[in-house]
């Protein structure tokens, strides 16, 4: 099947910095790709959906402006949290599917956000 | 609103079967998917639903009946491994995925 890849698997930052997590399709091109958010023990939550070469669609009651996407190519996504405060601290996973096989969606491994 | 309703926990014997429900009401509807979720790594995919009917692929079965807004997923034989959440999504008209709250599997020797 084809891959995603998502970097970094984890990371520890300070409050107030910001973070990159890159999101990746390997073996595909995904015009649209989509970022979630789960807290523990709770459902994914979908925070945008990233189209190549224009803007993200957020969800209501995400924050564009501190949850920065960039989709430059069709197989880069990026997720940039900005100013990260310590409620920030989730695990992070983009998606993206194939157009060619529109049976399912791939999921990157995820990214486990820690603010201190 | 959209809405999908799953067991939040289930606990079952190794080596029996298991059926875990999933109900759903969404604007349109363009296929129901179950996934595998272990703590703390991102979900993997184990099937997909568009039409009613049992879907088997090895241990794992799904079932759709679209009338009554309705899937099953059927563990045989159940393992250690298969402890696990599961989750349900569906996709709505827009092509995007709805998703279940998820339903955390207990597997007991």
């Amino acid at each position: 099947g084809a891959v995603v890849s998502q970097h970094p698997s984890r990371v520890i930052c300070k409050s107030g910095t910001s973070v990159k997590i890159e999101c990746r399709s390997l073996d595909f091109q995904a015009t649209t790709m989509f970022w979630y958010r789960q807290f523990p023990k709770q459902s994914l939550m979908l925070m945008a959906t990233s189209n190549e070469g224009s803007k993200a669609t957020y969800e209501q009651g995400v924050e564009k402006d501190k949850f920065l996407i960039n989709h430059a190519s069709l197989t880069l996504s990026t997720l940039t949290v900005t100013s990260a405060h310590p409620e920030d601290s989730s695990f992070y996973i983009c998606s993206a599917r194939d157009p060619e096989v529109n049976t399912e969606a791939f999921f990157g491994q995820g990214t486990r956000l820690t603010v201190v | 609103g959209q809405n999908i309703d799953q067991p939040t926990e289930m606990t079952a014997t190794e080596g029996a079967i298991v059926q875990i429900n999933c109900t759903y009401q969404t604007s349109g509807f363009n296929g129901l998917f179950w996934y595998q979720q272990h703590a703390g790594e991102a979900p993997t995919f184990l099937s997909y639903n568009v039409l009613d009917g049992l879907e088997e692929k090895g241990r794992f079965s799904s079932f759709l009946s679209r009338s009554k807004g309705y899937s099953y997923l059927l563990l045989k034989e159940l393992q250690m491994k298969d402890s696990a959440s599961y989750l349900c999504a569906v996709m709505d008209s827009n092509y995007q995925l709805i998703w279940g709250a998820g339903t955390k599997l207990i597997i007991k020797p």
